[in-house]
């Protein structure tokens, strides 16, 4: 079955760029079909959704973050990636990538990975 | 700027029904914007229950069940476990590629 993996720096500076890819296994991110997203949960907080890719490349971005984020794909090596510009503290979260049939609803998920931004 | 509310918490006995609801800010909630349900224990990622209103996820039992009550999503729980015990959040699809979460409602079985 399809299965989703984070994977990327567990410890980011402030001003600098955080970045995170999702590697998809069990399935072809360029079958299409699905869009693939990125959701981040603070500490202790909820779900905010950043945004997702169609395999074409075409996104969509949370318009609270959009000035800063950057999701793009790698169909090769079928992975799409997260990266988030000039970041502070309040950008400390555990980042979730997950499978969406559709760009209402996210059916398989990642397990996750902590981010600190921290000096 | 539009808000998602959901319970911040709710609490049933073991073998009770909840109904935990989803709303909106300003305005009703309808099949358009296509209501799903995740839930996620602490620590862990979390699990689709239900898309598209009324859709249940593979492997969903049919005690989680999606509406429409009245201006907004509802996920109904019947004959609630102790392993229920999770915290519950909507999503709303509000167009242009939009979705927003929930704040979320923690559930207590007890």
């Amino acid at each position: 079955q399809v299965q989703l993996q984070e994977s990327g720096p567990g410890l980011v500076k402030p001003s600098q760029t955080l970045s995170l890819t999702c590697t998809v296994s069990g399935g072809s991110i360029s079958s299409g079909g699905y869009y693939w997203s990125w959701i981040r949960q603070h500490p202790g907080k909820g779900l905010e959704w950043i945004g997702y890719i169609y395999y074409s490349g075409y996104t969509y971005y949370n318009p609270s973050l959009k000035s800063r984020v950057t999701i793009s794909v790698d169909t090769p090596k079928n992975q799409f990636s997260l990266k988030l510009s000039s970041v502070t503290a309040a950008d400390t979260a555990v980042y979730y990538c997950a499978r969406c049939p559709s760009v209402d609803a996210f059916d398989i998920w990642g397990q996750g990975t902590m981010v600190t931004v921290s000096s | 700027q539009t808000v998602v509310t959901q319970e911040p918490s709710f609490s049933v006995s073991p073998g009770g029904t909840v109904t935990l609801t989803c709303g909106l800010s300003s305005g009703s909630v309808s099949t358009s914007h296509y209501p799903s349900w995740y839930q996620q224990t602490p620590g862990q990622a979390p699990r689709t229950l239900i898309y598209s209103t009324n859709t249940r996820s593979s492997g969903v039992p049919d005690r989680f069940s999606g509406s429409i009550l009245g201006n907004k999503a509802a996920l109904t729980i019947t004959g609630a476990q102790a392993d229920d015990e999770s915290d519950y959040y909507c999503v709303l699809y509000m167009g242009s590629g939009i979705v927003i979460f929930g704040g979320g409602t923690k559930l207590t079985v007890l």
